[in-house]
């Protein structure tokens, strides 16, 4: 099966830094990667999706970016802001049948 | 539009207690999933539901697990007997159908064995 590993598990970051997180994937079907934020107590959330016909992807301060051969991507968030801090999750989904594996989180803290 | 509604929120019992979980998905939407998250990581996929039907529940331990989508609509998700090691939070989902749709996650219910 699908095995997604995330790195790194803690950012911290200064306000108006960026911040990166990286996810690595081994099942070469994969074709969808989205990214979910969760706020403490909360649900996760969709933040930005990637599909494997695209590479990169940008939405106001949010990119993804894809790189199939090597079977990685990537979240970058930039001028971050305290709201920014939170759990973000990637994860990859194969076929047509959707059935997303997790990372297991990267927890972003945003300082002042 | 409503989101995905989950209850109870919070729920407290003993081992070897049966427990069940509620989920109602978005209006329309025919995939149903159950995820369980522990502290600290990812969610893990329990089973998926097309409409009614099951149709991956490879990773749903089905000696103490069971789960319904009677009418293909709201869900159950039963626990019995409950084990210490049940404690986490049971997130459901929902997608409009097949194929990569995004996830609609609900605030799932944070289930504590004692």
């Amino acid at each position: 099966g699908e095995n997604v590993e995330q790195h790194p598990s803690t950012l911290s970051v200064q306000e108006g830094d960026s911040a990166v997180i990286k996810c690595t994937y081994s099942d070469s079907a994969s074709n969808y990667f989205p990214w979910y934020k969760q706020e403490l107590g909360k649900r996760p959330q969709l933040i930005i999706d990637i599909r494997s016909n695209v590479g990169e992807k940008k939405d106001q301060r949010i990119a993804v970016t894809l790189n199939k051969t090597a079977k990685h991507f990537s979240l970058h968030i930039t001028e971050t802001q305290p709201e920014d801090s939170a759990v973000y999750f990637c994860a990859a989904a194969s076929g047509g049948s959707y059935i997303p594996t997790f990372g297991r989180g990267t927890s972003l803290i945003v300082h002042p | 539009e409503a989101g995905v509604v989950q209850s109870p929120r919070y729920k407290i019992i003993e081992k070897k207690q049966p427990v069940a979980f509620w989920c109602n998905p978005i209006s329309g939407h025919n995939t149903l999933y159950w995820y369980l998250q522990n502290l600290g990581q990812g969610p893990e996929l329990l089973i998926r539901y097309e409409n009614e039907e099951a149709v991956d529940d490879s990773q749903l331990p089905k000696d103490r697990f069971s789960a319904e989508r009677l009418k293909g609509v709201d869900s159950t998700l039963k626990i019995q007997p409950a084990e210490l090691g049940d404690s986490a939070v049971y997130l459901c989902a929902s997608s409009p159908g097949q194929g990569t749709d995004t996830q609609y996650f609900g605030p799932g219910t944070r289930l504590t064995v004692l």
